[in-house]
C-alpha cells in the first residue's frame, strides 16, 4: 500500500520567511497530493492540492510542486505570518485501494513575530 | 459545497460500553467514507474505507469486530466502539467523497472527541 513520509517534523522559522515542508511517496499509482493545515482540536483544512498532471501550483502565499519521477512534493508557503503557525500534513491518493488517501506524518510549524 | 458534519463533537463514556458517531454529507452524495483516527501530536492514520451498500475495508490492524462501520446511506457512515476501553480514546473523523464529482478530493466532518473512563 502507500506510504508517506513527511520531513521535517518540526519548523520554526521568522515572519516573513519562507517555510518549505517535503514529502515522499511510494505508489506509483497515486496521482492525487493534497495539503492540509490543521489547527488543535479542528478538522483538517485543504490548503493547496496538485494532480499528477501538473508539477507546479500556487495559490498566493502558497505553492506546491511534483515531481512525479522522484516521487517527491512539497509545499512551500513564503512571507510566513503568525497565523500560519500550525500542524501541515501531506497526502497521498490514487485511484485503486477506492481511492484512500493516506497522510503523512506532519509538521509542526511556528512562525515567530 | 461539500459540507460534511460529524456528530458528537465530543463523548465520554464508560469502560465496556459502545459508543456511536455518525457522519454525514450535507450537500452532496458520498459514495465513499473514510474513518480516521488521530492521537495526540500524531498523525491522521487511516482505519477503514466505507462504500454505500457494501462492507467496509479495514486497514491492517483495525479489528473489524471493535470498530464497526455502516454506511446504508449515500449520506450517513456510523462508527460504532464497541466495548471501549480507555486505550480508544482518541479524536475520531471521518471524510466523505463523491469520487464522479470531486475526485480524490474528501472533505472532513468536525471530528469526534471520545474518552473513555
Amino acid at each position: 500500500g502507500e506510504n508517506v513520509e513527511q520531513h521535517p517534523s518540526t519548523l520554526s522559522v521568522q515572519e516573513g520567511d519562507s517555510a518549505v515542508i517535503k514529502c515522499t511517496y511510494s505508489d506509483s499509482a497515486s496521482n492525487y497530493f493534497p495539503w492540509y493545515k490543521q489547527e488543535l482540536g479542528k478538522r483538517p483544512q485543504l490548503i493547496i492540492d496538485i494532480r499528477s498532471n501538473v508539477g507546479e501550483k500556487k495559490d498566493q502565499r502558497i505553492a506546491v510542486t511534483l515531481n512525479k519521477t522522484a516521487k517527491h512534493f512539497s509545499l512551500h508557503i513564503t512571507e510566513t505570518q503568525p497565523e500560519d503557525s500550525a500542524v501541515y500534513f501531506c497526502a497521498a491518493s490514487g485511484n485503486t485501494g477506492g481511492f484512500k488517501t493516506i497522510f503523512g506524518a506532519g509538521t509542526r510549524l511556528f512562525v515567530k513575530a | 459545497g461539500a459540507v460534511v458534519s460529524q456528530h458528537p463533537s465530543w463523548v465520554i463514556c464508560k469502560s465496556g460500553t459502545s459508543v456511536k458517531i455518525e457522519c454525514r454529507s450535507l450537500d452532496f452524495q458520498a459514495t465513499t467514507m473514510f474513518w480516521y483516527r488521530q492521537f495526540p501530536k500524531q498523525s491522521l492514520m487511516l482505519m477503514a474505507t466505507s462504500n454505500e451498500g457494501s462492507k467496509a475495508t479495514y486497514e491492517q490492524g483495525v479489528e473489524k469486530d471493535k470498530f464497526l462501520i455502516n454506511h446504508a446511506s449515500l449520506t450517513l457512515s456510523t462508527l460504532t466502539v464497541t466495548s471501549a476501553h480507555p486505550e480508544d480514546s482518541s479524536f475520531y473523523i471521518c471524510s466523505a467523497a463523491d469520487i464522479q464529482l470531486h475526485g480524490n478530493t474528501i472533505y472532513f466532518g468536525e471530528g469526534s472527541w471520545l474518552t473513555v473512563v
